[in-house]
């Protein structure tokens, strides 16, 4: 089956700092992939749609220049937490909507997710 | 319109016996209702998907049933065991295959050993 991967699994770092969060699919191509938050015992909630070679789409309420997505590839994508406040930790997961030859299918597969604590 | 209502929050089942877990939808776009299983500290898992043309779909002890007048879908785990506690979510996804998944708000399930 498709496999999505992400790294670091989990990431603790100080205050002000930024952190990059990857995600990639292993065994298929994606040009789209999204980024998601979880907070404790809740949903996901999902921050923005991460497009091959053009700009993330942000939900509202998501600050762009906060969490900045890259997608250079058609397996990759990342998420930078600029200058984290303690405020941004959370459980971060990606996704991957398997994408064949152009043609769409339904199917988003998700990353094991990412911790990040912020000091 | 876009919400996707789940319920109940919580369930508790003795092993082996059925959990049911619904959904609820308004928007009638969505043709797409897949169901994710996730246990704590991990991302979540496709277990099974369902489509609108057919009403009920069956993968070994996992059953989704679809009703499409009543636009409600729920996920049936039959003989359920202890390592089906986790948390499940429902979700819906309209025809434009670029647009993103709805997921309901999630279902605590523990299966009583």
């Amino acid at each position: 089956g498709a496999v999505v991967s992400q790294h670091p699994s989990w990431v603790i770092c100080k205050s002000g700092t930024s952190v990059k969060i990857e995600c990639r699919s292993l065994d298929f191509q994606a040009t789209t992939m999204f980024w998601y938050r979880q907070f404790p015992k809740q949903s996901l909630m999902l921050m923005a749609t991460s497009n091959e070679g053009s700009k993330a789409t942000y939900e509202q309420g998501v600050e762009k220049d906060k969490f900045l997505i890259n997608h250079a590839s058609l397996t990759l994508s990342t998420l930078t937490v600029t200058s984290a406040h303690p405020e941004d930790s959370s459980f971060y997961i990606c996704s991957a909507r398997d994408n064949l030859q152009g043609l769409h299918t339904d199917t988003q597969y998700f990353g094991p997710g990412t911790r990040l604590t912020v000091l | 319109q876009q919400q996707v209502k789940q319920s109940p929050q919580s369930l508790i089942v003795q092993k082996g016996g059925i959990s049911i877990i619904n959904c609820a939808y308004e928007n009638t776009a969505f043709d797409y209702f897949p169901w994710y299983q996730q246990f704590p500290g991990k991302g979540p898992a496709l277990l099974i998907a369902i489509r609108p043309d057919v009403s009920e779909k069956k993968e070994g002890r996992f059953t989704i049933s679809f009703n499409k007048s009543a636009k409600q879908f729920s996920l049936h785990i039959m003989d359920s065991q202890p390592g089906d506690s986790a948390t499940y979510f429902c979700a819906a996804s309209p025809w434009n295959r670029d647009d993103k998944i709805i997921f309901g708000k999630g279902t605590r399930l523990h299966i009583l050993p």
